[in-house]
């Protein structure tokens, strides 16, 4: 039952470096996010999506693309990375309707670090 | 302003005790509410729903006030496997998805 799978799980990145961090969820969400978690801050909503082909920004979206092709997959690309991006990233899937109406399952996180 | 506001703590207790974490929220808007258990250096997982009915799940009671805009979170006979962040979540429909974390406060249950 793997539910949300996010990968790496540790990343190091000089200055300017691009890189990909991935997303995968097999329960079917409609539902997909990212977001960075910083100490003190919380969780701060990156971009997200409601929907393959759809996405939008959130709170703190420069620096970082997003696509979503498939319900499955929600990648996120740091252009050219900067020390202000150091920190814990999740990537959260849920419903959009039912029940289980935006109840977030969230993947282990990677932790990068720009140098 | 944070639209979400935890105390940060944390609270230390001993076992046993009981402890209360509130949380407040700025926008009328915010329909759904949730409080989130996060362990060091872990994911954040559901702990439960609220609802303004309030509910309980065993020894967790959680209460919605939407006069005064704010939530809470009891927690009574606290057990060592407590001590976590709690973090508070509101969902504003305006028209789009959005989620918003409180910062978390943190517990120390000790022995």
């Amino acid at each position: 039952n793997a539910g949300v799978t996010q990968t790496p799980k540790f990343q190091v990145l000089k200055t300017g470096q691009s890189m990909t961090l991935q997303c995968a969820q097999d329960m079917n969400h409609e539902y997909m996010s990212w977001y960075r978690q910083d100490p003190g801050m919380g969780l701060r909503l990156i971009h997200y999506s409601v929907g393959a082909g759809i996405t939008d920004q959130g709170e703190v979206p420069n620096g970082y693309n997003v696509s979503r092709s498939t319900t499955e997959d929600f990648p996120l690309r740091l252009l050219s990375a900067a020390p202000s991006q150091t920190s814990v990233y999740f990537c959260a899937s849920s419903y959009s309707k039912g029940t289980a109406k935006n109840i977030q399952y969230f993947g282990a996180g990677t932790r990068l670090s720009v140098l | 302003r944070k639209e979400v506001e935890q105390d940060p703590g944390p609270f230390n207790v001993p076992e046993g005790a009981t402890v209360a974490f509130n949380c407040t929220y700025s926008n009328s808007a915010s329909q759904s509410f949730f409080w989130y258990r996060q362990d060091c250096r872990k994911e954040p997982k559901l702990l439960m729903s609220v609802y303004s009915s309030g509910n309980e799940d065993g020894r967790f009671t959680a209460q919605l006030n939407r006069a005064s805009q704010y939530i809470s979170l009891l927690i009574r006979d606290s057990k060592l496997s407590d001590s976590a962040t709690y973090l508070c979540v509101v969902i504003q429909n305006t028209g789009g998805f959005k989620t918003i974390f409180g910062a978390g406060t943190r517990l120390f249950v000790k022995a």
